[in-house]
């Protein structure tokens, strides 16, 4: 079974300046996706960015970006320029794309509180 | 919006109670997914259904049941409501294959 880990309960940050979540995961399985969500204070869960394992390159959306290390389970999310809007709960999360009993699954880590200080 | 619609947005109910929760799929998507979260339990999954069919069980207990019809739309039924029960109840769908979610707005429980 899969496991995604998220190590940092609490973490803070001063608007424009840049914060790194952790996450780390494990699995057997050698293609899968990564996904990063944000869930704000009215707890809509928010797609935020995007890994698909086989993919060598980074993903990056706008302020957002990871570091995927494969070989290491390990899926940071970096947020530069931090805006208070970015304040909120963040979800790492595992899918398997595959068949079996957990196909379509998402695993999700135990959550990141961020809040961005003004 | 999202394009996945769950209703109601929020829920009062007695103990003992049976409630229905409804989640209409963002359109195009043929699976249906339903999340549990808890104050302390992070997000648990409870059932996935596919095209009409359920797909994989999560941690759902024996009390609650769910559905998936021929519209795709899924409605999540739970009973003898405990005050455990009381969450945040998520509806997601994707395409085939699955490469992501969309979630909906949730329907929060409050059982009292």
């Amino acid at each position: 079974a899969q496991t995604v880990t998220q190590s940092q309960p609490e973490m803070s940050v001063q608007e424009a300046e840049t914060v790194t979540l952790s996450c780390t995961y494990d699995t057997s399985e050698s293609n899968y996706y990564l996904f990063w969500y944000k869930q704000p204070p009215s707890r809509q869960m928010i797609l935020v960015i995007r890994q698909e394992a086989y993919k060598q390159q980074n993903a990056t959306e706008n302020r957002f970006s990871v570091n995927f290390q494969k070989a290491a389970k390990s899926f940071s999310l970096k947020i530069s320029d931090s805006q208070l809007g970015d304040t909120a709960m963040y979800f790492c999360a595992f899918m398997n794309p595959h068949g079996g009993t957990s196909y379509g699954k998402l695993t999700f880590g135990q959550g990141t509180i961020l809040t961005v200080h003004p | 919006d999202s394009g996945v619609t769950q209703t109601p947005k929020h829920l009062i109910t007695a103990t003992g109670q049976r409630v229905t929760l409804r989640c209409s799929p963002r359109s195009g998507d043929l699976s249906v997914y339903w999340y549990q979260q808890s104050l302390d339990q992070g997000l648990q999954f409870l059932i996935q259904y596919y095209n009409g069919e359920e797909r994989a069980k999560g941690n759902i207990l024996e009390r609650f049941s769910a559905q998936q019809f021929p519209d795709l739309h899924s409605e999540l039924n739970l009973s003898s409501l405990e005050l455990g029960d009381s969450a945040l109840y998520f509806c997601a769908s994707s395409p085939p294959p699955p490469s992501g979610y969309t979630f909906g707005s949730g329907t929060r429980l409050t059982v009292v």
